[in-house]
């Protein structure tokens, strides 16, 4: 079956624009959770949906955010953008039973670079 | 704060060698995966231990849960070209909702 899709791949934006991401997870998977991955942070966790709604949150500020749509695909939406947004973006869709066994599926990601 | 300290950062072997890869912290994890992520692509799960002690193998990878629950390592025999790329090691705390990350190793293994 198909993965993940994430789109676009590549972003180039300017500090003070604002990006919205796609993200298509796996046919039947009701969770997607978002991840910045940076050279000098690694992965951190932005937030997930499951059923359309946010589920977890991480640390970031209100300029991130999201939202997920009935049939499971998901965006985020970065405002106000700051040359520290630079990063590789993730979504990660699994089927949101939850619990230690849990097994995440990324996507290729969106490379998104702020000038 | 980074909850999982991944070592070494970078690592080059030529192709056969045997190496080993560390995940430690000193917090008690519930569950630890493991990820190779290659260049321009998501990570990929490649093994989750949830009891400590427990040894998971995938044909020569080799992953291993510490006792406390607080460590992991993997390590691989007879390194091939095709095991080239970033490491990741994940843990789900008892009480945690997200994957906490470490940075990754980068292992480049050249013929």
């Amino acid at each position: 079956k198909a993965g993940v899709t994430q789109t676009p791949r590549y972003l180039i934006k300017t500090r003070g624009q604002q990006v919205t991401l796609s993200c298509s997870p796996i046919s039947g998977h009701r969770s997607v959770s978002w991840y910045q991955q940076t050279p000098g942070q690694g992965l951190q966790f932005l937030f997930e949906y499951f059923s359309e709604t946010q589920r977890n949150k991480g640390n970031f500020p209100g300029r991130f955010s999201g939202r997920q749509f009935s049939n499971s695909r998901s965006e985020m939406n970065v405002s106000t953008l700051e040359l520290g947004d630079s990063a590789l973006y993730l979504c990660a869709s699994s089927l949101g039973t939850g619990g230690q066994g849990e097994k995440l599926f990324f996507g290729s990601g969106t490379q998104l670079s702020v000038l | 704060t980074q909850l999982l300290e991944q070592s070494p950062q970078f690592l080059s072997i030529q192709e056969g060698e045997n190496l080993t890869v560390y995940c430690n912290s000193s917090s008690v994890f519930s569950s630890l995966q493991w990820y190779r992520q290659e260049p321009g692509e998501g990570p990929v799960l490649l093994v989750t231990v949830v009891t400590g002690g427990e040894v998971k193998k995938l044909k020569r990878l080799t992953f291993q849960f510490g006792d406390a629950r607080k460590d992991s390592s993997l390590h691989i025999t007879a390194a091939q070209p095709g095991d080239t790329g970033l490491y990741l090691c994940a843990g789900l705390l008892p009480s945690g909702y997200a994957l906490n990350f470490g940075k990754g190793t980068s292992l480049l293994v050249t013929p």
